[in-house]
């Protein structure tokens, strides 16, 4: 079974703080892969990073950069400088490799970020 | 446009009404998926078809019927509502390789924001 924790429930930060979205994930499989989403208030899910299992190096897009952590299973996401138009809620989403006819993808609760001015 | 178009963007409903639905994917993919979020809920995961076979059935009522005629359209035909089915519906495809346990990230449409009165 799949299963992702995202403890944290609501965040609130005064923009240019940075600020760190924890992940945890369970998995018995040794192939799967990690994806973080974001859905701003009108409600699309907008796809952020995908990482597959035997890919532990860490990365980084412009302010935003992925902590992956197979020991702790962890996938965290950490937004640099923070800006008014990175509020929304963040979801943390975990997809085993497909076996036989499955291949679906299992969220966390989601995190909400409210970005102050 | 990600790629992914859902139809109605909105949608209000009587309990007894009948309605349908629509998903639509561009991108070649192999698999749709449709998911209910609520308020203060996480995504459910509510059916999954690969190669226009239904593969999950995440105990959804029956009220709830999906539809695939192709691997590019997905519908949810809805009837006899409950008030508690108001959610966002969202329709989401992947290209999977079951043969290489591959998952090549999922894209999501802008949801159905459905409200059963």
């Amino acid at each position: 079974a799949q299963k992702v924790t995202q403890a944290q429930t609501e965040i609130s930060v005064v923009e240019k703080e940075d600020v760190t979205l924890d992940c945890v994930y369970e998995t018995r499989d040794t192939t799967y892969y990690l994806f973080w989403y974001k859905q701003p208030p009108s409600g699309e899910l907008v796809f952020l990073i995908r990482r597959n299992s035997f890919d532990e190096q860490n990365e980084i897009s412009g302010r935003y950069s992925w902590n992956f952590q197979k020991s702790t299973s962890s996938f965290n996401f950490t937004i640099t400088a923070s800006q008014v138009v990175d509020s929304a809620v963040y979801f943390c989403a975990l997809s085993e490799a497909p076996t036989g006819a499955n291949s679906k993808l299992t969220f966390g609760k989601g995190i909400t970020l409210s970005v102050r001015p | 446009e990600t790629g992914v178009t859902q139809t109605p963007r909105h949608l209000v409903m009587g309990m007894t009404n009948k309605k349908s639905l629509k998903c639509e994917q561009h991108l070649g993919h192999n698999a749709m998926y449709w998911y209910k979020q609520s308020a203060k809920k996480p995504l459910e995961l509510m059916f999954v078809y690969n190669f226009k076979e239904q593969t999950e059935n995440n105990s959804v009522p029956s009220r709830f019927s999906p539809e695939c005629p192709n691997s590019s359209h997905l519908f949810l035909h809805l009837h006899t509502l409950q008030p508690e089915d108001s959610a966002l519906y969202l329709c989401a495809s992947s290209q999977v390789s079951f043969a290489r346990r591959a998952n090549y990230g999922y894209t999501f449409g802008s949801g159905t924001r459905l409200t059963v009165v």
